[in-house]
């Protein structure tokens, strides 16, 4: 069974930074595209970021082009998003999931709150 | 505003067919690209629901089917059960955007 477990979300102030993590098993995860996904309180679902299994390709939404940082550690099954100058626009859930032919989403994770405010 | 437009909001009574429209443009759903949908029950991820238009997952009942013409796709419940309360999500692949969402459907069951 494929399990994803977020972290590192939290409360940071505007300008901030936060490193999410996302922890997988379960799948050939070096084989395995993932992505973030975002979804701000009330709000629909946003495609933030994916990365191949072997990091080749990156991609990113505009809105985060600059500021966000995806990446993985094939030998700890990891997946990262490095967040820097939060605003607060920025507020969401984060999800990570499994990007499947950079089409569909098949399995995501619990998700992770990151609340950015003063 | 989402790339890819639902109506915010369908209802229907248990046993009733309900369905929601996803309307898209040229350069996503009309340029061939696949169309998906996801359910997300309150307080929990969203999980997928048909993929690749018409196509569902193991373990998703034949209840749900998809379907898509042109710029638009369709998801259809029949026999609706007040476990179907949910919000429903359409996403496809843009040209430009990469993966793209639509605004999302409140369905209740009456």
């Amino acid at each position: 069974e494929v399990q994803l477990v977020e972290s590192g979300g939290g409360l940071v102030k505007p300008g901030g930074s936060l490193r999410l993590s996302c922890a997988a098993s379960g799948l050939s995860f070096s084989l395995s595209n993932l992505a973030w996904v975002r979804q701000a309180p009330g709000k629909g679902l946003e495609w933030v970021s994916s990365i191949t299994g072997s990091s080749s390709y990156i991609y990113y939404a505009d809105s985060v082009k600059g500021r966000f940082t995806i990446s993985r550690d094939n030998a700890k099954e990891s997946l990262y998003l490095q967040m820097n100058s939060l605003r607060a626009d920025d507020t969401a859930i984060y999800y990570c999931a499994i990007d499947t032919y950079g089409s569909r989403f098949d399995d995501w994770g619990q998700g992770t709150l990151v609340t950015v405010s003063s | 505003q989402s790339v890819l437009t639902q109506p915010p909001s369908v209802s229907g009574a248990p046993g009733q067919r309900v369905t929601i429209s996803c309307t898209g443009s040229r350069s996503n759903i009309g340029a061939g690209y696949d169309v998906h949908w996801y359910r997300q029950l309150p307080e929990t991820a969203p999980k997928l629901l048909i993929y690749a238009n018409n196509k569902r997952p193991s373990g998703v009942p034949d209840r749900f089917s998809g379907s898509k013409s042109g710029t638009s796709a369709s998801l259809a419940i029949t026999g609706l059960q007040a476990e179907d309360e949910a919000h429903y999500y359409c996403q496809s692949f843009d040209s430009s955007l990469r993966a793209v969402f639509g605004g999302g459907t409140k369905l209740t069951v009456l």
